[in-house]
């Protein structure tokens, strides 16, 4: 079946600090992948995809590389910013027209 | 582009009545829907998915005739909960999906049922 793990959390970080969020999935075929992100109290807004292997996606200052040969899609940011403090959810889409997986998500909290 | 509303944003009922949410997709025509529901530090639990014109497919263990859902257009989508309990109490997120990749959700509603 698909699934998608991500590392256990929360993260805690100072402004300015490097950020690495791992996630690692299981699919049939060739999927899309995702990073989410969720403010509290809203819904989720798409912060990167990439579909197909050794895509980099970008947003914000946020990266991820579809890397196929490890089933891996970690998003990397150099510098964060107490405005980046949320959820981050990774996920797939195993296929056209196919419904979305998610990890369990990860709070990420930066402080001042 | 590509935003996705929800009404409302919050609701508070008492128990064993009904709640109806809607979702909207303002800019886009979407071919199909997803309603998915959120329980606190949790992930996203997948409800059922709607097309327009056709009765939704809801997941295992979800109760269909508690948890009603109309693609009434190729804009909007309507999740009613009826009978409500306290069980009930969550927080509901729609999305919407013009093709085939993307997926476009909406700010979520919060369902407290008293």
């Amino acid at each position: 079946g698909n699934s998608v793990t991500q590392m256990e959390g929360p993260v805690t970080l100072s402004e300015e600090a490097f950020l690495t969020i791992n996630c690692t999935y299981t699919a049939t075929g060739y999927p899309s992948l995702f990073w989410y992100v969720q403010y509290p109290g809203e819904g989720l807004q798409l912060l990167l995809k990439a579909t197909k292997a050794d895509d980099k996606g970008s947003n914000k200052g946020f990266e991820a590389t579809y890397r196929k040969e490890t089933t891996s899609f970690h998003l990397e940011k150099g510098s964060v910013q107490v405005s980046d403090s949320a959820v981050y959810f990774c996920a797939i889409l195993p296929g056209a027209n196919s419904k979305l997986t998610f990890g369990k998500g990860i709070t990420l909290s930066v402080r001042p | 582009g590509a935003v996705v509303s929800q009404h409302p944003s919050w609701v508070i009922c008492k128990s064993g009545t009904s709640v109806k949410i809607e979702c909207r997709s303002l800019d886009f025509q979407a071919t199909t829907m997803f309603w998915y529901r959120q329980f606190p530090k949790q992930s996203l639990m997948l409800m059922a998915t709607s097309n327009e014109g056709s009765k939704a497919t809801y997941e295992q263990g979800v109760e269909k005739d508690k948890f009603l859902i109309n693609h009434a257009s190729l804009t909007l989508s309507t999740l009613t909960v009826t009978s409500a309990h306290p069980e009930d109490s969550s927080f509901y997120i729609c999305s919407a999906r013009p093709g085939s990749d993307e997926q476009y959700f909406g700010p979520g509603t919060r369902l407290t049922v008293t």
